[in-house]
C-alpha cells in the first residue's frame, strides 16, 4: 500500500500569509496526486489534480507542485475563508488519502 | 449540475450490515465516470472504500476488500455501499463521490455529496 504523510499536522498563519503544506509518499507516484479543501463540517472540495493543475474555479492564489514522493501545496496569500483541512490523496495505485493538514487563520 | 445525495439508515447494530444509497441527479450514472464512496470517522481523516463503473467493474480499499462491496441500479441512477460485519471502528460520515480522469489519465474526485453520519451501536 502506498502510504501518504503530510506535515505539518497544524499551522496557524495570518492573513495574507503565503502557507505550504507538504506531501510524502512511500514510494513514487510520478504525478498522480490530487489536493482538496474539507471546511468543518463540509464535504471535501478539488483543488488541484495531476499534482499541480487547478481545478476549474479554484482561486489562483492555490499552487501545487511536485512529482514521485514529494509535493506541496501553497497558498500564497492566506484568505479568512481558507480556514480548513487540506488533503493530499495518491492516485497512482487505487487510493490513499494523506492524514491532513489543519489550517487557522491568526 | 450534478448532484450527488447520499441515504440510509443512520444507526446499525455491531456484527449487522451497514447499507447506503447515492442517488445521482444531473447526470447519468452511465456517463464515464468512476462512482466511489469514502468515509471519514469523527475527528479524522479521509479514507477512500472503493469505486465502481457502470459496466460493474469495481476496485476496493485492500483493507476492506473481504468487507465491501458497491452496486449499481440504472434504472435509478444510483450506486450503493454494503460493508458487513461492522464494528464500532466503521462510525463514520460516509461520503459518495465521482471520479473523473482528465485527457492524460490523471484521476480526481471531483463532485461530492454532503456526507451521512452513520453510528454502529447497539
Amino acid at each position: 500500500d502506498i502510504q501518504l504523510t503530510q506535515s505539518p499536522s497544524f499551522l496557524s498563519a495570518s492573513v495574507g500569509d503565503s502557507v505550504t503544506i507538504a506531501c510524502r509518499a512511500s514510494q513514487g507516484i510520478s504525478n498522480y496526486l490530487a489536493w482538496y479543501q474539507q471546511k468543518p463540517g463540509k464535504a471535501p472540495k478539488l483543488l488541484i489534480y495531476a499534482a499541480s493543475t487547478l481545478h476549474s474555479g479554484v482561486p489562483s492564489r492555490f499552487s501545487g507542485r511536485g512529482s514521485g514522493t514529494e509535493f506541496t501545496l501553497t497558498i500564497s496569500s492566506l484568505q479568512p475563508e481558507d480556514l480548513a483541512t487540506y488533503y493530499c490523496q495518491q492516485v497512482n495505485t487505487y487510493s490513499t488519502f494523506g492524514g491532513g493538514t489543519k489550517v487557522e487563520i491568526k | 449540475q450534478v448532484q450527488l445525495q447520499e441515504s440510509g439508515p443512520g444507526l446499525v447494530k455491531p456484527s449487522g450490515t451497514l447499507s447506503l444509497t447515492c442517488a445521482v441527479s444531473g447526470d447519468s450514472i452511465s456517463s464515464s465516470y468512476w462512482w466511489n464512496w469514502v468515509r471519514q470517522p469523527p475527528g479524522k481523516g479521509l479514507e477512500w472504500i472503493g469505486e465502481m463503473y457502470h459496466s460493474g467493474s469495481t476496485n476496493y480499499n485492500p483493507s476492506l476488500k473481504s468487507r465491501v462491496s458497491i452496486s449499481v441500479d440504472k434504472s435509478k441512477n444510483q450506486f450503493s455501499l454494503k460493508v458487513t460485519s461492522v464494528t464500532a471502528a466503521d462510525t463514520a460520515v460516509y461520503f459518495c463521490a465521482r471520479g473523473d480522469y482528465d485527457t492524460s489519465g490523471h484521476y480526481f474526485l471531483d463532485c461530492w455529496g454532503q456526507g451521512t453520519l452513520v453510528t454502529v451501536s447497539s
